[in-house]
């Protein structure tokens, strides 16, 4: 069984503070999704990283999916009460169709 | 525009009161998923569909079954709902082929209230 860790599990932070969120795993994957979650919504895909060491930008968040490509990172420049939500990683475990993995999720807030 | 389309929203049923949810998606995907969430946890598997092939966890209580009579539908029956099965349900979908053939795309989920 694969199982995919994340940490850390809570987070409170002031607002304007740097962030980083971690997705580690034994385990190999072909590719890796970060999702947010607002509460009483379903997860909402931020980025897929798929080559190993590669970095994706979106705004203020920064992803780099590790060398090995059994681990990730989702950094948060100067976070926001918006930014506040549950992160999800989740891992696939080669191309094409495969059952995903998700990790238990980190649960974020920012405080004005 | 949403593309994965959950009915209803909020569902309040019964102990033991038959309920089913349904899925509807706009992106032809070929595999479509339906997790339970709980309050603070992860989405676990239920179970999904790759276009017919019907693929349950083993872990999956007898009690939640489903349906796809169609590509763009699908439906969750549970069908003697217990104050456990009390959860958002997420209905998800994913193309099922090439790199992106893993990424999900998930429907705004189904709250299910058991009384």
């Amino acid at each position: 069984t694969q199982l995919l860790e994340q940490s850390p599990q809570f987070l409170s932070i002031q607002e304007g503070e740097n962030l980083t969120v971690y997705c580690n795993s034994s385990s190999v994957f072909s590719s890796l999704q970060w999702y947010r979650q607002e509460p009483g919504e379903g997860p909402v895909l931020l980025v897929t990283v798929v080559t190993g060491g590669e970095v994706k930008k979106l705004k203020r968040l920064t992803f780099q999916f590790g060398d090995a490509r059994k681990d990730s990172s989702l950094h948060i420049t100067a976070a926001q009460p918006g930014d506040t939500g549950l992160y999800l990683c989740a891992g696939a475990n080669s191309g094409g169709y495969q059952k995903v993995t998700f990790g238990i999720g980190t649960k974020l807030q920012v405080i004005p | 525009d949403a593309m994965v389309i959950q009915n209803p929203r909020y569902q309040v049923t019964q102990f033991g009161k038959p309920v089913t949810l349904s899925c509807s998606q706009t992106l032809n995907h070929n595999v479509m998923y339906w997790y339970q969430q709980k309050s603070s946890q992860a989405p676990k598997l239920l179970f999904h569909y790759y276009d017919k092939d019907f693929n349950n966890e083993a872990d999956t209580p007898d009690n939640f079954q489903s349906r796809r009579p169609n590509t763009s539908f699908c439906f969750l029956d549970i069908r003697s709902p217990g104050l456990g099965d009390a959860a958002m349900y997420l209905c998800a979908t994913s193309m099922g082929q090439g790199y992106s053939g893993n990424t999900i795309y998930f429907g705004e989920g189904s709250w299910l209230t058991v009384v």
